[in-house]
């Protein structure tokens, strides 16, 4: 089993509808949470940071996370053209050195349809 | 402020060579990590410098290595290329203790 499952999609959604993403984990120890978005040909960019189970609201996106079910999601809300792209999610976990690793999942390609 | 800057873009080399990729953190950034991104297997963690030392490494053979300079710098380096290395190589920085990286655009090298 790996440690973060993603769908891989693709979704397809029309422009103005809720988009729904998530994530499963396996590994207890993770603590921070994260969604990126990646576009063709650029390096991930981080869109969402969360801590602590619940939810976290900016703008259009709001992300969940849910430690006893190891599950995180991704909404966005009015979704629009310009929102087509991959959406990663990355948790990690302190190492013994002190150091916070990125564990990813593989990624939804998400299209909206204008 | 700057972000995350990665040189070269794009770098095609023969199999067997090696190559250099750099990578240049946000200013105030200690901490740079490596990332290889494959469609095959995703991101998957290379290593991480902190202040000139390697803090972490993922599972990749002893032809992937890098380090740290005094500026915060990095470098990575990959000896006797093989062709399962083409991928996208991105390096992340963060503040000292921080969780939240931030990638650059990455370098996507080709091994022919």
């Amino acid at each position: 089993q790996k440690e973060v499952e993603q769908d891989p999609g693709p979704l397809s959604v029309p422009e103005g509808a809720i988009v729904s993403l998530n994530c499963t984990y396996s590994n207890s120890a993770f603590q921070y949470f994260m969604w990126y978005r990646q576009y063709s040909r650029k390096g991930p960019e981080l869109l969402m940071y969360t801590y602590s189970s619940g939810n976290k609201e900016d703008g259009r996106f709001t992300a969940q996370v849910d430690k006893s079910s190891k599950y995180i999601s991704l909404f966005i809300r009015d979704s629009q053209p310009s929102d087509s792209a991959t959406y990663l999610c990355a948790m990690s976990a302190r190492s013994g050195a002190g150091s916070y690793q990125l564990t990813f999942g593989k990624g939804t390609k998400l299209s909206v349809i204008p | 402020k700057a972000g995350v800057t990665q040189t070269p873009r794009y770098l095609i080399k023969t199999r067997g060579q090696q190559v250099t990729l750099s990578c240049s953190p946000i200013s105030g950034h200690r901490s740079v990590s490596w990332y290889q991104q494959t469609p095959g297997q995703g991101l998957q963690f290379l290593f991480e410098y902190f202040s000139e030392t390697q803090r972490n490494k993922g599972n990749f053979p002893g032809r992937f290595s890098g380090r740290q300079f005094s500026n915060s710098r990095s470098e990575m380096n990959v000896s006797t290329l093989e062709l399962g290395d083409s991928a996208l190589y991105l390096c992340a920085s963060s503040f000292p203790g921080g969780t939240e990286a931030f990638f650059g655009q990455g370098t996507r090298l080709t091994v022919v």
